[in-house]
């Protein structure tokens, strides 16, 4: 079974701070891992994936991640946080032989100018 | 480049209603989902659909009925509506399962209440 845990329901920065959202994962296989954003009243849209290979990935608007297997974490990076980086968060896993996504409870982000 | 399109955007149910939310893409893609979103809950699986005639349940499926007669259509349907189904619902498709390569995209959602 996989299971995803977020630490913090709620995450604020100051414009321009340092964005660190954590992600830790359960999984009985070697997983593929994920990062979703949901802007206010819209769907969730994908920030950046984790497959196979390098294990720092980069997505959109300048955030990465890095899956360390050996604590089984994905944590979501950003060097500055902006603005418009509001909104909330999903970490999710999925079996790589399977289409079923597992997702975490979510974190929103606020920044304060 | 309308994607996933989910109608209505709001409604409000009394306990015991029914409704159809209806789900539209245009990406000609197999694979179909429903999630319901809760707060602090994430994102839960409804039902889903890997084409046209198939349709299969998923971790919440109870009170929901789904079909899926055209590759673009996934309806959701509540027949007797309750307060535990207040949620935000949303659509889902992909090209294929494999998420490597596949992505879900996801429609802007619908937000029931059911009072």
């Amino acid at each position: 079974a996989q299971s995803v845990t977020q630490l913090g329901s709620h995450v604020s920065v100051s414009e321009g701070a340092l964005v660190l959202l954590r992600c830790n994962y359960s999984s009985s296989v070697p997983p593929y891992l994920f990062w979703y954003v949901q802007y206010p009243n819209q769907g969730l849209q994908l920030l950046l994936k984790y497959t196979t290979g390098a294990t720092l990935v980069k997505g959109i608007n300048g955030f990465e991640a890095e899956f360390k297997k050996s604590e089984t974490s994905f944590h979501l990076t950003k060097p500055s946080a902006h603005m418009s980086d509001a909104a909330e968060y999903f970490c999710a896993v999925s079996d790589p032989n399977t289409d079923k996504l597992i997702f975490g409870t979510g974190t929103r982000l606020q920044v304060f100018p | 480049n309308a994607g996933v399109t989910q109608t209505p955007k709001f409604r409000i149910l009394k306990i015991g209603q029914s409704m159809t939310l209806q789900c539209t893409q245009d990406m000609n893609h197999n694979y179909m989902y429903w999630y319901r979103q809760d707060p602090g809950m994430g994102l839960k699986l409804i039902y889903y659909s890997v084409g046209a005639g198939i349709t299969d349940k998923g971790e919440v499926p109870n009170g929901y009925n789904v079909s899926r007669s055209t590759t673009e259509d996934f309806p959701l349907r509540l027949e007797l509506a309750a307060p535990s189904q207040t949620s935000v619902y949303f659509c889902a498709s992909s090209y294929s399962r494999d998420r490597a390569y596949s992505p879900l995209h996801f429609g802007n959602g619908t937000r029931l209440t059911v009072t």
